[in-house]
């Protein structure tokens, strides 16, 4: 299995309060991103890095922020938490070194509960 | 409208049978798609690549894609109880579609 983590597992907030949500990778791979994964909905991307320092918006980005000061780390955090980001979220890593080399490596996910 | 389209489903299959899954895509600029399989409660993993016009098989699946028509299939043959998931067309930006579930009946 790829080396990547995700914390925590599960979380419960009230609404309002700013949530931050960790990936952590020991591949060294230069791409991470944030999905949000919700019934109907499939796989929703919020936001990506392409290397430190390095991100951009997804299909979803709104009431989100990323910071990735270490290539391992890839931090998503809701500044006010709102019951509609009540959802799954999963962190995945991608190497992306050629064409043929895209292939994602999930996190186990983190269970988000806004109440 | 979403980059990648798919029939949510649920689609449902005998045991045996060729489970056919769909999706459209909308940007014609898109090289590559991978299919990813989720087993409930999991996260998903891949499945299958294929970067080229035409069928890519490997063991029971086979992808397909029509760059012309904008279209992307997985047809699995055989189906098994275990196939039973669901499943995720992507595109090489990474955007997914909606995901089509599986059930396949002994």
């Amino acid at each position: 299995d790829a080396g990547i983590t995700q914390s925590p597992r599960h979380k419960v907030t009230e609404t309002g309060t700013p949530v931050t949500l960790r990936c952590h990778q020991t591949e060294n791979h230069r791409y991470m991103y944030w999905y949000r994964q919700d019934p109907g909905h499939g796989l929703r991307l919020i936001h990506y890095s392409y290397g430190v320092k390095d991100t951009d918006k997804g299909e979803v980005s709104d009431g989100y922020s990323v910071s990735r000061s270490k290539t391992e780390d890839f931090l998503l955090t809701l500044e006010s938490a709102t019951s509609s980001q009540t959802s799954v979220y999963f962190c995945a890593i991608s190497a992306r070194q050629t064409a043929t080399n895209e292939k994602l490596f999930f996190g186990s996910g983190t269970q988000l509960s806004v109440l | 409208q979403k980059e990648v389209e798919q029939n949510s489903g649920p689609l449902s299959v005998p045991e045996g049978a060729i489970a056919s899954l769909n999706c459209t895509y909308s940007d014609r600029g898109s090289q590559s798609f991978f299919w990813y399989r989720q087993y409930s409660g999991k996260s998903p993993e891949l499945i299958m690549s294929i970067y080229s016009n035409g069928d890519k098989e490997d063991g029971r699946f086979t992808a397909q894609l029509n760059k012309a028509s904008q279209y992307v299939s997985l047809l699995i043959r055989d189906s098994q109880p275990s196939d039973s998931a669901t499943y995720l067309c992507v595109n090489n930006d990474m955007r997914f579609g909606a995901g089509t579930r599986l059930t396949v009946k002994p």
